[in-house]
């Protein structure tokens, strides 16, 4: 079956620092991909998504880029700021095999600090 | 236009009890999905349904959970005799149509069986 593997964590940063929150995934089809973050006591947020092969999804200075030849969607950011602390996931749909659920990595604890 | 509502946030109930969640998905989306996070862990799907109809059962325990989503009224993800195993985090996501599959996440009911 399909599965997404994310780098664990917790991932502590300074402020400005660069950072990298890597995922792979394995899935039957061609599947959708997509970043969500998680506020503390929060639900989850769409922050990015790509949805064929070397598409590249950005938002709020997130991107990730549809790797289909390395099976990979890692996450960057250019200089991560305090805000952008929570828990990101990385996840897959497979709509071309008649899965539209979400399959969720472990999820990756990002703390920046000042 | 509101979002994707879960009620209650916080439940508490003794071993046995039953648990009923609610969620009233955004306004004009007729898919909802309901996932279940456990502490340190992502996100477990659990069932698919469209108006009146379960599409995808797939990550339900076999006994004790059921869910609806009725023509008129929120969908409720109903747990039966509670056990302490069941405290969690239980998502609720809606998305349009399965053309536009992208999901949008409620609060989340954080379930604690005491």
């Amino acid at each position: 079956g399909d599965s997404v593997t994310q780098m664990e964590g917790p991932v502590t940063l300074s402020e400005e620092a660069f950072l990298t929150i890597n995922c792979t995934y394995t899935a039957t089809g061609y599947p959708s991909l997509f970043w969500y973050v998680q506020y503390p006591g929060e639900g989850l947020q769409l922050l990015l998504k790509a949805t064929k092969a070397d598409d590249k999804g950005s938002n709020k200075g997130f991107e990730a880029t549809y790797r289909k030849e390395t099976t990979s969607f890692h996450l960057e950011k250019g200089s991560v700021q305090v805000s952008d602390s929570a828990v990101y996931f990385c996840a897959l749909s497979d709509p071309g095999a008649g899965s539209y659920q979400l399959t969720f990595g472990k999820g990756t604890k990002l703390s920046v600090i000042p | 236009n509101a979002g994707v509502m879960q009620n209650p946030r916080h439940l508490v109930r003794r071993r046995g009890q039953e648990a009923r969640l609610r969620c009233s998905p955004m306004k004009g989306h007729s898919h909802v999905y309901w996932y279940r996070q456990l502490p340190e862990e992502g996100l477990k799907f659990m069932v698919y349904l469209q108006k009146e109809n379960i599409i995808d059962e797939s990550g339900m325990p076999k006994e004790r959970f059921s869910a609806e989503f009725p023509k008129e009224g929120p969908s409720i993800l109903r747990i039966q005799q509670v056990v302490r195993g069941d405290s969690a985090a239980y998502f609720c996501a809606s998305s349009p149509s399965t053309e536009d599959y992208e999901q949008y996440f409620g609060p989340g009911t954080r379930l604690t069986v005491t």
